[in-house]
């Protein structure tokens, strides 16, 4: 299996939801990232987990807030997001930490929120 | 902090002619990753580049580094529809993470 899983697809949430993301790998990846990515833009990093450990914040705002249950999930919990939070969610997995890595990314999750 | 930069922005070609983008840096940097996302799609790892001067080649596409590890390219040769997308270079400045560089949009005329 070589391939990165994202759940859901598309998600439309209001103001005052909470809602979670879901990624999933089986490739023993010890590295997991989330991106986030607007239109005709690059990915920007959120978050790296290193052995499941969150290892990077990219001074993301609190309604973002990354779980990492085990070192083949990672998740991301979304509460009072502003509609500039509409955009593609990507996440990544690296083979290790240890040193710079190919990245998988999942498809995305396109999220909405009105 | 760390700056990166892509051209062109954007190249519309015909089917059949080359096209190269080319990845500037502000720093020197520890090694660089190319990546190509194809519309409505998420980044598929194309290469990473260690060496100064280093050059590698996949079937018609090749990928150079810079003396000076500052700077790198991807040059197609004889594009085909195929290679329509998004081409990012990703760089790492001797950390975990890649920054990713605004990406050269490739449209492909048949």
């Amino acid at each position: 299996d070589t391939e990165v899983t994202q759940t859901p697809k598309h998600l439309v949430m209001g103001m005052t939801n909470k809602k979670s993301l879901k990624c999933e790998q089986h490739m023993g990846h010890r590295a997991m990232y989330w991106y986030k990515q607007k239109a005709k833009k690059p990915p920007e990093l959120m978050f790296v987990y290193s052995y499941e450990k969150l290892s990077i914040n990219e001074s993301v705002p609190s309604r973002f807030s990354p779980e990492c249950p085990n070192s083949s999930l990672l998740n991301l919990h979304l509460h009072a997001l502003q509609p500039e939070d509409s955009a593609l969610y990507l996440c990544a997995s690296s083979h290790s930490p240890d040193g710079p890595n190919e990245q998988f990314f999942g498809p995305g999750t396109r999220l909405t929120v009105l | 902090g760390q700056q990166v930069m892509q051209i062109p922005q954007y190249q519309h070609v015909q089917e059949g002619e080359d096209f190269t983008t080319y990845c500037n840096s502000s720093t020197t940097l520890s090694n660089i990753q190319w990546y190509k996302q194809r519309p409505g799609g998420h980044p598929v790892f194309l290469i990473q580049l260690v060496k100064s001067g280093e050059v590698k080649k996949q079937k018609r596409l090749t990928f150079q580094f810079g003396e000076a590890k500052k700077n790198s390219s991807l040059h197609i040769t004889a594009t085909q529809t195929t290679d329509v997308g998004t081409y990012f270079c990703a760089v790492n400045n001797y950390g975990q993470n890649f920054v990713f560089g605004p990406g050269t949009r490739l449209s492909v005329l048949p």
